[in-house]
This record gives C-alpha cells, sequence and structure tokens, in this order.
C-alpha cells in the first residue's frame, strides 16, 4: 500500500456542481494532514489543513477519517477557477517531512 | 520579491553533465526543503535543512545529488553527472517553523531535462 493514496482522475464537472476527493494514509499514528492546490505549471499552494472536527473555508470542507485513514475535501458550486490538481498532504509520523499524494486533477466545465 | 525564488527556471543539460539549480528562500524561514516532482506525479522529498544544519538527506535518490545551504539561508541542488530520469522539476520550499511539517511556500520550481 502506497503511503498517501489518491484517485487521479481527472475528474470533470459542470459549474455548480458539488464534487469530492478522497485520499487514504498507510500510517495510523499520522498528525498532520493538508490540502494543496497545484495550477498547471506552477507551484503547489496550500488551500487548507484539515482538522480532526472537520473545517470549512468558503465553499471547501475539508473531513478527516481516523478510523478508515482518510481525508477528504469537498468542493461545492465549482468554479471554473476551481480546475486544478488537489494534493493531499500528510505527514505521516513524527518528525518526518510532509508527503504528498501524487494529485487528483479537476476540470471544471462551462 | 517577498516569495521564494529559484534559478534557473529551465535548465537542458546534456547527458552526464553537472547541474546547479539554485533556491532563494522566505526572509526568516527556517526550514527549507527540496522536492522532486516528476510529470504527472506528487511532489517526492528530497531533502530538508534547518537552518544550515541538513537534517534530513533519505530522500536523495543517488550519492550523484548534493544539496547545501552553508549560511542558512539560499541553498544550492548540485545533480552530478546527469542521467535521463534526472529530468523533473525541483522544488524549493520554505517554511518559518522549524521541523518539518509546517506550512511549505512553495518556489515556481526549476524544470530540468536532460537529453
Amino acid at each position: 500500500r502506497k503511503e498517501v493514496e489518491q484517485d487521479p482522475g481527472p475528474f470533470n464537472v459542470p459549474e455548480g456542481a458539488t464534487v469530492a476527493f478522497n485520499c487514504t494514509y498507510s500510517n495510523s499514528a499520522s498528525q498532520s494532514f493538508f490540502w494543496y492546490r497545484q495550477d498547471c505549471r506552477k507551484e503547489p499552494k496550500l488551500l487548507m489543513s484539515v482538522y480532526s472536527s472537520g473545517n470549512e473555508d468558503g465553499r471547501f470542507t475539508a473531513q478527516l477519517n481516523r478510523a478508515s485513514q482518510y481525508i477528504s475535501l469537498l468542493i461545492r458550486d465549482s468554479k471554473l477557477s476551481d480546475s486544478a490538481t488537489y494534493l493531499c498532504v500528510v505527514n505521516l509520523s513524527g518528525n518526518t517531512p510532509l508527503v504528498f499524494g501524487k494529485g487528483t486533477r479537476l476540470s471544471v466545465i462551462a | 520579491g517577498a516569495g521564494v525564488s529559484q534559478s534557473p527556471r529551465y535548465k537542458v543539460a546534456k547527458r552526464g553533465q553537472d547541474v546547479a539549480l539554485r533556491c532563494d528562500p522566505i526572509s526568516g524561514h527556517v526550514s527549507l526543503f527540496w522536492y522532486q516532482q516528476a510529470l504527472g506525479q506528487g511532489p517526492e522529498f528530497l531533502t530538508y535543512f534547518q537552518n544550515e544544519a541538513q537534517l534530513d538527506k533519505s530522500g536523495l535518490p543517488s550519492d550523484r545529488f548534493f544539496a547545501e545551504r552553508p549560511e542558512g539561508s539560499v541553498s544550492t541542488l548540485k545533480i552530478q553527472r546527469t542521467q535521463q530520469e534526472d529530468s523533473a522539476v525541483y522544488l524549493c520550499a520554505s517554511s518559518f517553523l522549524a521541523g518539518p511539517t509546517g506550512e511549505l511556500f512553495f518556489g515556481e520550481g526549476s524544470r530540468l531535462t536532460v537529453l
């Protein structure tokens, strides 16, 4: 099992749709979780951290399920500008560097 | 500028050449990271510095890869005797926090193509 796994997509959705991505991680002791966004040929940028209680930022909701070892990202009312690759990022254990998933590509279509 | 700056943005090397990639982190950021991103993949960790100390180099793929940050600011990633499989985008990131788990601020990357 890979350390951090994501469905690569692409997810092609119409504007206004709700779309959700999941990401699974291998180490049950993992402590920190993030979603990064990467536009085509650009650098990754932090979208949001994922907290145990779940958290929301505008149209974006992130959730953590420790029992099943996955995190999710929900995007409501999709915009064309949401088209990007969404990277799941996990601190797998202790003082180890962040591990990135391969990313999930989202295309929002007019 | 206020962000992480990397140079060169694009580098084409012939197989066997040595290359050096530079990273200028955000001023005051303690931690500096190098990641390698191949086409269609997520960033893969290479190495991590806290100030001038290289605390983790477990991701460097071979002894042809070497990184330094001698004064705790600018860092250089050097690749000796480049091979075609070294072709990738090399991303530098810095973090305000000491330790490898804080928010990462990435540069735009150096795209290396080895012919």
